[in-house]
């Protein structure tokens, strides 16, 4: 069973440009979140998509917008990038609505590195 | 505001002794736990997930929780120098994950 693929796993963008990743979930999985992950921050949640709509935000500039299409692959935009957007990037997949407890667990892809010069 | 707390570390312990990481959490009505480990540059991996009241072993690595409490715990026996890495703590609650910070380990040969 493939798991979860992002893609690309590196970028390098100039500031003001924009970019997009993409995270393809595991089979059958309909939940995909996004965390974006500095040193010093930790894990900062982004957004979490279900069916083609997102049901939660966190707390991020409009700059950073995603979506999610019929087949459950989801794609992030960062628009007018900034030098403090340089970050991993992180996918994760949950199979959705949980029928029992291990149901809700969580699978992350490899990540995109992406660094802001 | 849900909230996962862990302290941060670094915790440090010889190799073959037992690590101890410990989380609280805030939202009661939490049902699902789990613990994921992070290597340096790698992205977090599930090791551990537990539901209900008490320990659950896998291997090396033990999970208790206590709900009363609001505390999760995750005990490595025999701990090896491949565990060093964070070990980063979550609660599910409805469809969002909450993340503790992450206690960073080393085991030291």
């Amino acid at each position: 069973k493939a798991g979860v693929t992002q893609t690309p796993r590196y970028l390098i963008k100039t500031r003001g440009q924009q970019v997009t990743l993409s995270c393809s979930p595991i089979s059958g999985h309909r939940s995909v979140s996004w965390y974006q992950q500095t040193p010093g921050q930790g894990l900062q949640f982004l957004f979490e998509y279900f069916s083609e709509t997102q049901r939660n935000k966190g707390n991020f500039p409009g700059r950073f917008s995603g979506r999610q299409f019929s087949n459950s692959r989801s794609e992030m935009n960062v628009s007018t990038l900034e030098l403090g957007d340089s970050a991993l990037y992180l996918c994760a997949s949950s199979l959705w609505p949980p029928m029992g407890g291990a149901d809700t667990e969580a699978f992350f892809g490899q990540g995109t590195r992406l660094t802001v010069v | 505001q849900k909230e996962v707390e862990q302290n941060s570390g670094p915790l440090s312990v010889p190799e073959g002794a037992i690590a101890s990481l410990n989380c609280t959490y805030s939202d009661r009505g939490s049902q699902s736990f789990f613990w994921y480990r992070q290597y340096s540059g790698k992205s977090p991996e599930l090791i551990m997930s537990i539901y209900s009241n008490g320990d659950k072993e896998d291997g090396r690595f033990t999970a208790q929780l206590n709900k009363a409490s609001q505390y999760v715990s995750l005990l490595i026996r025999d701990s090896q120098p491949s565990d060093s890495a964070t070990y980063l703590c979550a609660v599910n609650g409805g469809n969002q994950f909450y993340f503790g910070t992450g206690t960073s380990l080393t085991v030291i040969p």
